[in-house]
């Protein structure tokens, strides 16, 4: 059956500094990746996602994420956060087509300090 | 210009009372979804249909009905509603050939 470990809970990251969430998945055949933010009250929003191609993927507000098939991990990065980026951040793992439901991690809370 | 609209936003109402959400995307997708995430954020699909097929039907209790009227909606019916029901409920979009799947505002269903 497919999973996705987010081992950290809770991240405080002062702002400025960088950021990598890390996420790791179990999935039987290519897995096609996703990362999504949700902000507080609010929906979730896709950052980014792996298909194929080329490991390391640019996403929305400056995001970027690593694929390594061989540590079936997918950790999300950011050069210096905002506060704005404050918020919880889920990883997930589907097929690339279908009608198929995401599965995601438990989440990772995002706290920045001033 | 909203692409996956739920409402209503907030739904508050007595156990045992039966509630619809309804979904509607404007993207052009033809498979949608519905996720549920409970009190500690985790999200769980719960329902996908393509076409106005059922496609996706996990271990949700059959008091959850599905129905996708056209393409562009899919509501949710929830009969004799229980305090466990009480999460946000998410819908969703996608292409069938690209399971990029684009999220609503989610509902926040509060049962007393």
């Amino acid at each position: 059956a497919q999973s996705v470990t987010q081992p950290d809970i809770h991240i405080t990251v002062s702002e400025g500094a960088s950021l990598e969430l890390r996420c790791n998945y179990s999935y039987g055949a290519t897995p096609y990746l996703f990362w999504y933010v949700q902000s507080p009250g609010q929906g979730l929003q896709l950052l980014l996602k792996y298909f194929s191609g080329d490991t390391l993927v640019q996403g929305i507000k400056g995001f970027e994420a690593e694929f390594k098939r061989s540590q079936s991990s997918f950790n999300l990065r950011k050069p210096s956060v905002h506060w704005s980026d404050a918020a919880e951040y889920f990883c997930a793992v589907g097929s690339g087509g279908g009608a198929d439901g995401l599965t995601f991690g438990k989440g990772t809370h995002l706290i920045i300090q001033p | 210009d909203t692409a996956v609209s739920q409402t209503p936003k907030y739904l508050v109402t007595q156990m045992g009372n039966d509630k619809s959400i309804k979904c509607e995307q404007n993207l052009g997708h033809d498979t949608m979804y519905w996720y549920k995430q409970d009190s500690k954020k985790f999200l769980k699909i719960m329902f996908s249909y393509n076409n106005k097929e059922l496609i996706i039907n996990e271990t949700v209790p059959n008091r959850f009905s599905p129905k996708s009227p056209d393409k562009a909606h899919l509501n949710l019916h929830i009969n004799s509603l229980e305090l466990g029901d009480s999460a946000v409920y998410f819908c969703a979009s996608s292409h069938t050939q690209k399971n990029e799947q684009f999220f609503g505002p989610g509902t926040r269903l509060t049962v007393l």
